[in-house]
């Protein structure tokens, strides 16, 4: 049980470019969820995976977002054009299913310039 | 919408000795489940304990344990014998729905451990 990995662990990206982050669960693991922290907040969630199957996105998930699990195993999440409000920790937990403790990668950071 | 409020922005205390932090929750559900995560600075987050709210019994993982009132919806945290290592932000969390588990987080304590 290697933990949940994320990379990159940093991005600094200039408004207007698209950045990918990508996230590999702890295996079998078959959910997989994406939060987002700013600074002295809690993390607020995104979006989350049951294997492939994306069941739910939270309104904070604008159109410039999407996040694919094609295979059921890592996932990718894209922000296209980016913008500074969007500057924050990206991050990604697993777990074995409903119910279960969501376990945490160490996170993506993003500043936008 | 459901809220987790932790009253406590920062909170401080001696090494040694004991802290309670503070967590209230709002959930119309009946069956649910309470988390307790900390963040130390720059490091990712991580489990310190978790409660069923079907048990009355009281979680308890080493020097850390719950004092869960489910009438009340409240969750704190007592951390006894501290150390220099407790020091970090810590997160009450809850799943949004029994149907669903994405975790609604509250705002965070950041503690402080005095040497």
């Amino acid at each position: 049980d290697t933990g949940v990995s994320q990379n990159p662990r940093h991005k600094i990206t200039k408004r207007g470019q698209n950045v990918t982050f990508r996230c590999d669960p702890i295996s079998e693991h078959n959910r997989l969820y994406w939060y987002r922290q700013t600074l002295g907040q809690g993390p607020e969630f995104l979006t989350y995976f049951q294997n492939e199957a994306q069941l739910e996105k939270s309104r904070l998930l604008s159109d410039r977002f999407s996040a694919e699990r094609p295979k059921g195993s890592f996932s990718t999440l894209e922000i296209q054009r980016t913008e500074q409000g969007d500057s924050a920790m990206y991050l990604c937990a697993s777990s074995p299913g409903f119910g279960e403790t969501q376990y945490f990668g160490p996170g993506t950071r993003l500043l936008v310039l | 919408a459901q809220t987790v409020t932790q009253s406590q922005p920062e909170m401080s205390v001696q090494e040694a000795e004991t802290v309670t932090l503070s967590c209230t929750y709002d959930t119309s559900e009946s069956d649910y489940y309470l988390f307790w995560y900390k963040q130390p600075p720059s490091r990712q987050m991580i489990l310190v304990i978790r409660q069923e709210a079907y048990k009355q019994q009281n979680a308890t993982e080493n020097r850390f344990s719950v004092n869960f009132q489910k009438a009340a919806k409240s969750f704190s945290l007592k951390i006894s014998d501290s150390q220099l290592g407790d020091a970090a932000m810590y997160f009450c969390a809850y799943p949004e729905s029994s149907g669903n588990t994405p975790l609604v987080f509250g705002k965070g304590t950041r503690l402080s451990v005095i040497a």
